[in-house]
């Protein structure tokens, strides 16, 4: 299995609510990120998960909060977004950390998040 | 601190005409060099790497890259373009002095548009 999912694919919500969005890989990948997009523009860095820590968080609103439950899994908890927030979030994994700077990132198919 | 640039926003080819990707970068030390192909409302796709040996590289669907040091570039190319490569084109630089070894650096993207 090679491939990272996504859900939902797409997200609508107010800027009251309160959604996760999901991300799973089975690729034994020990490495997951967060990638924010707008339109035409590239992914932007969010956070980075290491072997289930928190290893980077790049000046990222606490609005965001991720969460990475096991090696499998992870986790985008939004609240009380802005419609500047609206973007395609993007999951992305790769092998191991540290000295593995090598290793490609493989993608997920994003979700398209709108704030109302 | 890495960068990369990547000069044309917009490259247009006729099919069957070899086309070019343009990739300049600024790192540090060494860099570990990357591209990705994005679909419309689809994740980021893996199509090559450089990371030491042979300057040239192949990659998935016929596309390849040449690393060339002392002009810091990594160009994409492909002898012949089809109607089904146009996208856009991101290429990412990782510093092989990153400690943490995890953070691409995407270039702003090349949107790549191949006329019947």
């Amino acid at each position: 299995d090679t491939e990272v999912t996504q859900t939902p694919k797409h997200l609508v919500m107010g800027m009251t609510n309160k959604k996760s969005l999901k991300c799973e890989q089975h690729m034994g990948h020990r490495a997951m990120y967060w990638y924010k997009q707008k339109a035409k523009k590239p992914p932007e860095l969010m956070f980075v998960y290491s072997y289930e820590k928190l290893s980077i968080n790049e000046s990222v609103p606490s609005r965001f909060s991720p969460e990475c439950p096991n090696s499998s899994l992870l986790n985008l908890h939004l609240h009380a977004l802005q419609p500047e927030d609206s973007a395609l979030y993007l999951c992305a994994s790769s092998q191991g950390s540290g000295d593995h700077s090598y290793n490609e990132q493989f993608f997920g198919p994003g979700t398209r998040l709108t704030v109302l | 601190a890495q960068s990369v640039a990547q000069p044309e926003d917009q490259v247009n080819v006729a099919e069957g005409n070899p086309l070019t990707v343009k990739c300049t970068y600024s790192v540090s030390g060494n860099p570990y060099l990357f591209w990705y192909v994005q679909y419309p409302n689809r994740g980021l796709q893996f199509l090559l790497k450089y990371i030491t040996g042979d300057n040239l590289v192949k990659g998935s669907y016929g596309f390849e890259a040449e690393f060339n040091k002392s002009q810091t570039s990594f160009h994409l190319k492909k002898p012949s373009a089809l109607v089904s490569d146009s996208a856009l084109y991101f290429c990412a630089v990782r510093d092989t002095r990153d400690n943490y070894g995890q953070n691409f650096v995407f270039g702003p993207g090349t949107r790549l548009s191949v006329l019947p």
